[in-house]
């Protein structure tokens, strides 16, 4: 059974990048039927799609955080990460990994999912 | 950016009830479209994929339906662990997701 966790620091002062890590466990990250992404989710608000890697270091972000994100992809560890930088409070969130299935005719969707970290954003 | 707009926001139900959640794309997206519970304190769950298809382990009380810009998650028979967040998702165009709809206890 697949299953995803993520790790670092619950808390990052302003200004400085929030940096995760996803490690996968029971499934192999390099498996050419999967891409592996990021959402967030602000206290009390919706989900917000972030980025997505596949295992070769292709990656797709969202045009609102582009200039700020970077994602990459350990394989020898099994593991992906997330850096965003010059964070600010409103980058506080419970930060979610997945994994994405993908079929061409149908498209891609997170399953499953990590079971979150909070990252507060504070001086 | 394709934009996911779900109706309503929030809604009141009785276990046993009929619930009808609606997305609607800004523009068209095909069946690039999915559905996701979520639980307070909980990491959302996938219910829904490629609009139609039933995730494996999720009960056939759910289903979806629809195409281009109009999709609907319907609960046939609300039941007591149903009463959660549910959002939408579309792939078509890298990914967005609605806003969620809260569906709480009436």
């Amino acid at each position: 059974q697949l299953q995803l966790q993520e790790s670092g620091p619950g808390l990052v002062k302003p200004s400085e990048t929030l940096s995760l890590t996803c490690t996968v466990s029971g499934g192999s990250i390099s498996s050419s039927s999967f891409y592996w992404g990021w959402i967030r989710q602000p206290p009390g608000k919706g989900l917000e799609w972030i980025g997505t890697i596949y295992y070769s270091g292709s990656t797709y972000y969202n045009p609102s955080l582009k200039s700020r994100v970077t994602i990459s992809v350990d394989t020898s560890k099994n593991q992906f990460s997330l850096k965003l930088s010059s964070v600010t409070a409103a980058d506080t969130a419970v930060y979610y990994c997945a994994r994405l299935p993908f079929i061409a005719a149908a498209g891609l969707w997170f399953d499953p999912w990590g079971q979150g970290t909070l990252v507060t954003v504070s001086s | 950016d394709i934009q996911m707009t779900q109706s309503p926001s929030s809604l009141s139900a009785s276990v046993g009830d009929r619930v009808t959640i609606t997305c609607r794309a800004s523009q068209s997206i095909g069946s690039f479209l999915n559905w996701y519970q979520q639980k307070p304190g909980k990491a959302p769950k996938l219910l829904i994929y490629a609009a139609s298809s039933l995730q494996s382990g999720v009960p056939s009380g759910f289903s979806g339906s629809g195409s281009g810009t109009d999709f609907t998650l319907t609960i046939s028979s609300l039941q007591p662990e149903d009463f959660a967040t549910y959002y939408c998702q579309q792939s078509y165009s890298t990914t967005t997701f609605g806003q969620g709809t809260k569906v709480e206890i009436k």
